[in-house]
C-alpha cells in the first residue's frame, strides 16, 4: 500500500522568499504524482502532476515538482511566494496498477508580508 | 460550467440523527468519489462510483453508504451520525478511473455531530 509523507505540518515564508514543500512517497513501483492546493473554504484544485516522460514538471500559478526516484520524492518549489499563495498544499500518489488516490497530511502555508 | 457542487455547505447533527450529502458534476465524468479531510491526516476515501451503476468501499467505508443516481450525482449517506464523523465530506469526479487521471474535488460540506 501506498504511504505519503509530507515534511512540515506549517511552512511560513516571507513574501518573494523561496518555497519548498517536501512530499516523500513509499512504493515499490514508480508511481504516478500529485499536488493540489486548497484555499481557505475551497475545494482542491490540481497545481500539477508527474505520470511519465520529464521529471521536472511545471504547474499553475509558478509552481513547479521534480519527480527523483532515487530518493523517492517530488518536492513542490516555487522561487518567489506571493501573498496568494497562502493555502494548504497535499501531495498524493498512486501506484500504476491502481488509480485511487493517497493523500499526504498537508502542508499549510503562509507567507508574512 | 458548474463543475462540482455539493450541498448542504455546512450541517449539523445530533447523534444518531441521519443525513444525506449531495453531489452533482457537471464535466460528463464517469467518476466519482466521496472522501473526508480531518485534520492532521489528509483526505481518505470513504466510497468511489468508477462508472454509472458501481460503487465500490475505499479506505474508511464504516458508516457511510453511497448511491450513484444516475451519471451526474453521487450522493453520500450517514445512517446514524456519531461524532467521529465530524469532518469536511468533499466530492470529486474524474473523467474516467484512469491511472493519472486528475480528479476534480467540490467545495466541501462541514458537518459536526454533537
Amino acid at each position: 500500500a501506498q504511504s505519503v509523507t509530507q515534511l512540515g505540518s506549517h511552512v511560513s515564508v516571507s513574501e518573494g522568499a523561496l518555497v519548498l514543500l517536501r512530499c516523500n512517497y513509499s512504493s515499490s513501483v514508480p508511481p504516478y504524482l500529485f499536488w493540489y492546493v486548497q484555499y481557505p473554504n475551497q475545494g482542491l484544485q490540481l497545481l500539477l502532476k508527474y505520470t511519465t516522460g520529464a521529471t521536472l514538471v511545471k504547474g499553475i500559478n509558478g509552481f513547479e515538482a521534480e519527480f527523483k526516484k532515487s530518493e523517492t520524492s517530488f518536492h513542490l518549489t516555487k522561487p518567489s511566494a506571493h501573498m496568494s499563495d497562502a493555502a494548504e498544499y497535499f501531495c498524493a500518489v498512486s501506484e500504476m496498477n491502481d488509480y485511487k488516490l493517497s493523500f499526504g497530511a498537508g502542508t499549510t502555508v503562509t507567507v508574512r508580508a | 460550467n458548474a463543475g462540482v457542487t455539493q450541498t448542504p455547505k455546512f450541517q449539523v447533527l445530533k447523534t444518531g440523527q441521519s443525513m444525506t450529502l449531495q453531489c452533482a458534476q457537471d464535466m460528463n465524468h464517469n467518476s466519482m468519489y466521496w472522501y473526508r479531510q480531518d485534520p492532521g491526516m489528509g483526505l481518505r476515501l470513504i466510497y468511489y462510483s468508477a462508472s454509472e451503476g458501481t460503487t465500490d468501499k475505499g479506505e474508511v467505508p464504516n458508516g457511510y453508504n453511497v448511491s450513484r443516481l444516475n451519471k451526474r450525482e453521487f450522493s453520500l449517506r450517514l445512517e446514524s451520525a456519531a461524532p467521529s464523523q465530524t469532518s469536511v465530506y468533499f466530492c470529486a469526479s474524474s473523467e474516467w478511473a484512469g491511472i493519472g487521471e486528475t480528479q476534480y474535488f467540490g467545495p466541501g460540506t462541514r458537518l459536526l455531530v454533537l
